[in-house]
């Protein structure tokens, strides 16, 4: 069966450090690949969506950026955080077909930048 | 870009009652996807709806996409407790696989 893992959990990280979130699935090949942002209480922003390795969609650039390293990778990254990067940050994958399908959610990382 | 708005963005029920939240899409979509976020919870794939006019029935929700593929809505009937959550609306607007978000709307029972 697939699975998603989504890690770090939670991370407390000071203003202008850099940031690595990392996002794996197993049990399926060729999968879409999504990152989405949730500010508290609010909706799901995406971020970057990828298709296939080294193929991403930047949906809000500012000072995030994303890497697919390998098929089921997919890597969240920012030089220089900003407060407003707070926030509950989603990785989701689904089956690539010629219609989108189902998303599966990791469990999420919780990131809050003082 | 592609807007999904939802309505209400809360509502609060008493058990028993009926529920009912709607979404609208700024563009056609090909395919409407609702999802359940409980608190501090990843959101969890409810259906898909792909063709205009669809009605899929889930127990108690009832999930409608408009003729024109640019709204949709989820019905919960007799409200439970269990209900509790935010309910996304989803869509991708031309087959790339970019899926936004609604708004969501968050739903409260009271018991």
């Amino acid at each position: 069966s697939q699975t998603i893992h989504q890690w770090p959990a939670t991370l407390v990280q000071p203003v202008g450090s850099p940031l690595s979130l990392e996002c794996t699935v197993e049990g399926t090949s060729n999968p879409n690949l999504y990152w989405y942002r949730q500010a508290a209480g609010r909706g799901l922003q995406l971020l970057f969506y990828s298709v296939g390795i080294g193929q991403i969609s930047s949906e809000v650039p500012q000072n995030l950026s994303a890497s697919r390293p390998q098929d089921r990778q997919f890597i969240l990254s920012s030089k220089k955080l900003l407060l407003s990067d707070s926030g509950f940050y989603l990785c989701a994958w689904s089956v690539r077909s010629g219609s989108t399908g189902e998303l599966f959610f990791g469990e999420g990382s919780r990131l809050t930048v003082l | 870009g592609q807007q999904v708005m939802q309505i209400p963005q809360y509502q609060h029920v008493q058990e028993g009652e009926d529920f009912t939240t709607y979404c609208n899409s700024s563009t056609t979509l090909s395919n409407i996807q609702w999802y359940k976020q409980r608190p501090g919870g990843h959101p969890v794939f409810l259906i898909q709806l792909v063709k205009s006019g669809e009605v899929k029935k889930q127990k108690r929700l009832t999930f409608q996409f408009g003729e024109a593929k640019k709204n949709s809505s989820l019905h919960i009937t007799a409200t439970q407790t269990t209900d509790v959550g935010t309910y996304f609306c989803a869509g991708d607007s031309g087959g790339y696989q970019k899926v936004t978000f609604g708004t969501g709307t968050k739903l409260q029972v009271i018991p």
